[in-house]
């Protein structure tokens, strides 16, 4: 029962370097979310997907991109890793009644 | 704009103490609200959630939450505290699409033994 899996579960990056967070979920939902996490300003919504096929900006899109790839995978890319985006990054699937979460990447980019 | 507000920030209890954790949000329709737990180094955890009816949930670990409209609040409460539940608590209300969920800062538990 593996839920929603995200990988790899720490990085460390220098600035400028490019990376991609990976995520899938076994639980058939349509809606998947890109959230990071810092201190004392809890989960902030990066961008989610609705459905296969789309994607939009949440609260703190700027430096990210997203591909949904299919039903199951969503994944996070920096293009430019810059110091701001050390966090914690969770990837998340709904299923209409709740949010369900990976348990989480640590990123630090130096 | 949704929000959510949870004003503590840090909150330390003794073991067998009862807990009450604050969340007020700001949403103009009709709220799904939630609270999850996170423990270090965890992913978050749900707790419970309310989207209709009676307004008092039950949730996992003995925790319940009780959603008030008219003081746009849904405390998070427990009788007696354990000190495994030493975590930081997040409340989050729902759109009523489901398509976006906005997150509390979250308040961090401490347990005196």
């Amino acid at each position: 029962n593996a839920g929603v899996t995200q990988t790899p579960k720490f990085q460390v990056l220098k600035t400028g370097q490019s990376m991609t967070l990976q995520c899938a979920q076994d639980m058939n939902h349509n809606s998947m979310y890109w959230y990071r996490q810092d201190p004392g300003m809890g989960l902030r919504l990066i961008y989610y997907s609705a459905s296969e096929g789309t994607t939009d900006k949440g609260e703190v899109p700027n430096g990210y991109n997203v591909s949904r790839l299919n039903k199951r995978e969503f994944s996070l890319r920096l293009e430019s890793a810059a110091p701001s985006q050390t966090s914690v990054y969770f990837c998340a699937s709904n299923s209409e009644y709740a949010i369900y979460f990976g348990e989480g990447s640590w990123l630090t980019v130096v | 704009a949704q929000s959510v507000t949870q004003p503590d920030i840090h909150i330390t209890v003794s073991e067998g103490a009862s807990l009450e954790l604050r969340c007020n949000y700001s949403y103009g329709a009709t709220p799904y609200l939630f609270w999850y737990v996170q423990s270090p180094g965890q992913g978050l955890q749900l707790l419970l959630k309310y989207f209709s009816g009676d307004t008092l949930v039950q949730g996992i670990k003995g925790f319940e939450a009780e959603f008030k409209r008219s003081q746009s609040s849904f405390n998070l409460r427990k009788p007696s505290v354990h000190w495994s539940d030493a975590a930081e608590y997040f409340c989050a209300v729902g759109e009523d699409n489901f398509n976006k969920f906005y997150f509390g800062s979250g308040t961090k538990l401490n347990v005196k033994p």
